[in-house]
């Protein structure tokens, strides 16, 4: 089952402008991650805040967690036409069968319009 | 650092068929995963191996699906008999995470795609 949720699942902005991507999930978690995906280069990872973390930051990406409200948020600053790609967030939590799994999310299809 | 190879990119078969995926992680990371993704979704994980061992394989249907990681290395992932709704992206990670925590980054691979007709 894939526990995050983003919002909203398509976002179109022009470029130079900020995007904002949300998450939200449903049971207690390790940790946060946050992967881009596009055709040209697949899966990559982006950033992990950890559940004692409340904001952590990367170049133009700023990434916040609430556990009370079991949401997070990603932050584009100043996008650029090569941003454009799907974002996933995923859920680091304990799954029962004695390890840790990742769960993805649908992601959020962001377009950058030059 | 050479990345995650995944081959073949791309596979057509006929359903009942059988087709099988390859996997060459990251040189040095004990723990690889299988992921399926269908069209419009995220990935699902399938399997997870330590080394040589599963993890976790709660998410993988047995019934068709099966994998194996020989010498803790390279993985092969197999489908025996494809069905139609097994169309999708196959994408093989690996981290350097123990297998019971995840505290690390994953590697994907570039993923095959399976068409089922």
């Amino acid at each position: 089952s894939q526990q995050g949720e983003e919002d909203p699942q398509a976002l179109s902005i022009q470029e130079g402008e900020n995007a904002t991507m949300n998450c939200s999930y449903k049971t207690s978690i390790n940790n946060l991650q946050w992967y881009r995906q596009n055709s040209g280069r697949g899966l990559v990872h982006l950033i992990l805040i950890r559940s004692n973390e409340r904001e952590k930051h990367s170049g133009r990406l700023r990434v916040t967690l609430d556990t009370s409200k079991k949401s997070s948020s990603l932050l584009i600053t100043a996008s650029r036409a090569a941003d454009t790609a799907s974002y996933f967030c995923a859920t680091a939590a304990y799954s029962g069968a004695g390890s840790y799994q990742l769960t993805f999310g649908k992601g959020t299809k962001l377009s950058v319009i030059p | 650092e050479a990345g995650v190879a995944q081959s073949p990119r791309y596979k057509i078969i006929e359903k009942r068929q059988s087709v099988a995926f390859w996997c060459n992680p990251i040189s040095g990371h004990a723990t690889l995963y299988w992921y399926q993704q269908i069209l419009g979704q995220g990935p699902k994980l399938l399997i997870q191996f330590q080394n040589n061992g599963v993890v976790d394989d709660s998410q993988l249907p047995k019934d068709r699906f099966s994998a194996e990681r020989l010498k803790g290395v390279d993985s092969t992932l197999k489908i025996q008999p494809a069905k139609l709704e097994d169309s999708a992206v196959y994408l093989c990670a690996s981290s350097s995470d123990s297998g019971l925590d995840t505290y690390n980054e994953q590697f994907f691979g570039p993923g095959t795609r399976l068409t089922v007709l």
